[in-house]
């Protein structure tokens, strides 16, 4: 399996502008995470799925903020309109069911809001 | 709601010699992990403990879950310039819903050669 693929790998837009972060998680895996990190606030949970399902997106920090996964297979995260605090690295992960299981990330996409 | 707290933020260590980080919540975990992330790179998982004083090793690395489930250290002896990186304990309080887990900011290990 080639792991969690995130793309992209890298992001510049203006402020105002929608970006859209996409995530295709291991196949088989019922949990779906997105995280954002930052240096100041290190690493935050945003919204987490199971089967398709969003199950606690209490971390996503507006309604500038939203996510989908219209299928097992596939994530988005979507900043309308984005602003330059938003700018950090992304991450997608995803794991099996069971609350013992590893989380596995994706490379991240680093986001820079000018 | 449940934190995680890693300490030290930073770690200067000279290459050769031993040093912990300590991870603590404020609730009791049903289980926690350790992630290392690499400059650059993404966190990834190095190791889970479940029982209360469980005591793992990885080669160099020693983890260790206090007797009440509420902190961890992850203790790494005669450091190596491969060590070098970010290491996160991430943790499932036993209240927590789902597979929520808490991840601590992390303690940022630099090694002088």
């Amino acid at each position: 399996d080639a792991g969690v693929i995130q793309s992209p790998r890298h992001e510049v837009t203006e402020m105002g502008q929608e970006v859209t972060l996409r995530c295709k998680p291991i196949s088989g895996h019922d949990y779906l995470f997105w995280y954002r990190q930052t240096m100041m606030r290190g690493l935050e949970l945003l919204i987490y799925f199971n089967n398709n399902v969003p199950i606690d997106d209490s971390g996503m920090p507006e309604d500038r903020f939203s996510a989908k996964m219209p299928n097992a297979s596939f994530s988005t995260l979507k900043i309308q309109p984005s602003e330059p605090r938003d700018s950090a690295v992304y991450f997608c992960a995803s794991k099996l069911r069971g609350g013992e299981t590893e989380a596995f990330f994706g490379q991240g996409t680093r986001l820079t809001v000018v | 709601g449940q934190q995680v707290m890693q300490i030290p933020q930073y770690q200067h260590v000279q290459e050769g010699e031993d040093f912990t980080t300590y991870c603590n919540s404020s609730t009791t975990l049903s289980n926690i992990q350790w992630y290392k992330q690499r400059p650059g790179g993404h966190p990834v998982f190095l190791i889970q403990l479940v029982k209360s004083g469980e005591v793992k090793k990885q080669k160099r690395l020693t983890f260790q879950f206090g007797e009440a489930k509420k902190n961890s250290s992850l203790h790494i002896t005669a450091t190596q310039t491969t060590d070098v990186g970010t290491y996160f304990c991430a943790g499932r309080g036993i209240k927590a819903a789902g597979n929520k887990l808490t991840f601590g900011g992390g303690t940022r290990v630099l090694v002088k050669p």
